[in-house]
């Protein structure tokens, strides 16, 4: 049972311009929200988080933006560059929960910046 | 230069064996955990440990074991009960910072 969805498998996008990656979560434990990149064949790194008291949390050319009330978030890339080119994962913890701080993925989005 | 070391990247075994993977932190973090990531899937939790000689089932632990008889060291053994093996296997660590990620081991198993 996939508590957090990623709908779109890829995304292209020009140089320069905004990516917006989305994700959904379905439960409503969830509270705490990451996303990580990935490249192939490595391990994910972890890219931004926002804590569900927050709604926004921007670092850089980062912005996660959280919906409560829609169990959304999304992750903003501006401006993007062709080195931002991976899969990004959603993932969603309750750390109140007795869950050890482990995280719920969601299944990627692959995204290509292209020159 | 602290960090998770999986090793080693590539594994191959034959059908029926147990397996084990190797991970080491120098982070000096208390959780570790194990996940496996299939093409198009996410990550899926196997096992997770937040204290020495403690752990837990995540939700896919069936043919899977694990230890945790060191702080550093998180062996994950895949066992011949396991009917799909063959996949790319994520160990991550957790202190204060959220989880870190070590660069993996593709088990290929026919």
């Amino acid at each position: 049972d996939q508590q957090v969805k990623q709908n779109s498998p890829s995304l292209s996008v020009q140089e320069g311009r905004i990516s917006i990656l989305n994700c959904d979560y379905t439960n409503s434990m969830f509270d705490y929200f990451l996303w990580y990149k990935k490249y192939p064949a490595e391990g994910p790194t972890f890219l931004i988080s926002i804590s569900s008291i927050k709604d926004k949390n921007e670092d850089g050319r980062f912005t996660v933006f959280l919906n409560k009330s829609a169990k959304h978030l999304s992750l903003h890339i501006v401006p993007s560059q062709p080195g931002d080119s991976a899969v990004y994962f959603c993932a969603a913890s309750a750390l109140r929960s007795n869950s050890g701080y482990a995280l719920n993925f969601g299944k990627g989005t692959s995204l290509l910046v292209t020159p | 230069d602290g960090g998770i070391t999986q090793s080693p990247k590539y594994l191959f075994r034959k059908e029926g064996q147990n397996v084990t993977l190797s991970c080491e932190q120098n982070l000096n973090h208390d959780a570790m955990y194990w996940y496996r990531q299939d093409p198009g899937q996410g990550l899926r939790l196997i096992y997770y440990s937040q204290i020495v000689n403690d752990f837990q089932k995540g939700d896919i632990a069936e043919g899977y074991s694990v230890s945790r008889e060191k702080k550093e060291s998180f062996p994950l053994t895949v066992t011949s009960a396991q009917k799909n093996p063959t996949a790319f296997y994520l160990c991550a660590s957790k202190g204060r910072s959220p989880l870190h990620f070590g660069n993996g081991t593709r088990l290929t198993v026919t």
